[in-house]
C-alpha cells in the first residue's frame, strides 16, 4: 500500500506571497490532518478533515486554510506569505474517528519564506 | 487548552545506556500514542494506550501510562544507535476537540557509540 504522499517536497517563497500544499492520503483514509512543525513550537495542530468537511481547527490565523476532495486528498492554502510561516509542513492520514486513532505521516513539504 | 509536556528536551546517553522520557497532560486522556521522528524524516506511530496503569513492550521499548491518565512514559534500554531521533507523546482533544491530536514538544535522543 502505498504511503502519504505530499507536493511539493520543498518550497521557496516570497514574504506577501501564497503557496498551495497538497496530500495525497492511504488508499482507504478519509482522515487528513495538518500540522506546522517548527523547532521552536514543535508539532502544531492546523486542521483535520474527513469526508471534505473540517472537523476541528487549530489555533492559527485565517490566513491559514484547507479543503479536501471527494477522493480525501487535501490541499492547504496559506496566503499573505511571513517570514515565520517558515515550517515543515506535514499531513497525516488515517481512518478517522474519535479520538484519533494512529497517524500515518507523509515525508512534508518544507516551506522557506524570504 | 490542553498541553501536553514532554521532559526532558534533550537527552543524550552512550550506547547500552538506558533512556526515559515522560509526558504530562495538563487534562484526563482517553488515550495516549507515541511517535518516533528520525532526524531529516517523519514522525513514525510507534505504539497506543488506552487503559488506566497500561504497560506495553516492543522489545527494548516500555511504554507506560498513568493511573490517572495523565501521565506516561516511554523507557529504552541499552539504546542502541538506531535510538536516534525525537520521541514525541500526543493525546486527543475532547468535546469539540475530539478529532485533534496535541503533541508534546518531543525529547531529543542522541546515542554515542
Amino acid at each position: 500500500k502505498a504511503g502519504v504522499t505530499q507536493t511539493p517536497r520543498y518550497l521557496i517563497k516570497t514574504r506577501g506571497q501564497q503557496v498551495t500544499l497538497s496530500c495525497s492520503p492511504i488508499s482507504g483514509h478519509r482522515s487528513v490532518s495538518w500540522y506546522q512543525q517548527t523547532p521552536g513550537q514543535g508539532l502544531q495542530f492546523l486542521f483535520e478533515y474527513f469526508s471534505e468537511t473540517q472537523r476541528n481547527k487549530g489555533n492559527f490565523p485565517g490566513r491559514f486554510s484547507g479543503r479536501q476532495f471527494s477522493n480525501s486528498r487535501s490541499e492547504m492554502n496559506v496566503s499573505t506569505l511571513e517570514l515565520g510561516d517558515s515550517a515543515l509542513y506535514l499531513c497525516a492520514s488515517s481512518l478517522g474517528g474519535a479520538p484519533p486513532p494512529e497517524q500515518y505521516f507523509g515525508p512534508g513539504t518544507r516551506l522557506t519564506v524570504t | 487548552g490542553q498541553q501536553v509536556m514532554q521532559i526532558p528536551q534533550y537527552q543524550h546517553v552512550q550506547e547500552g545506556e538506558d533512556f526515559t522520557t515522560y509526558c504530562n497532560s495538563s487534562t484526563t486522556l482517553s488515550n495516549i500514542q507515541w511517535y518516533k521522528q528520525r532526524p531529516g524524516g517523519h514522525p513514525v506511530f510507534l505504539i497506543q494506550l488506552v487503559k488506566s496503569g497500561e504497560v506495553k513492550k516492543q522489545k527494548r521499548l516500555t511504554f507506560q501510562f498513568g493511573e490517572a491518565k495523565k501521565n506516561s512514559s516511554l523507557h529504552i534500554t541499552a539504546t542502541q544507535t538506531t535510538d536516534v531521533g525525537t520521541y514525541f507523546c500526543a493525546g486527543p482533544g475532547s468535546g469539540g476537540s475530539n478529532y485533534k491530536l496535541t503533541f508534546g514538544k518531543g525529547t531529543l535522543l542522541t546515542v554515542n557509540p
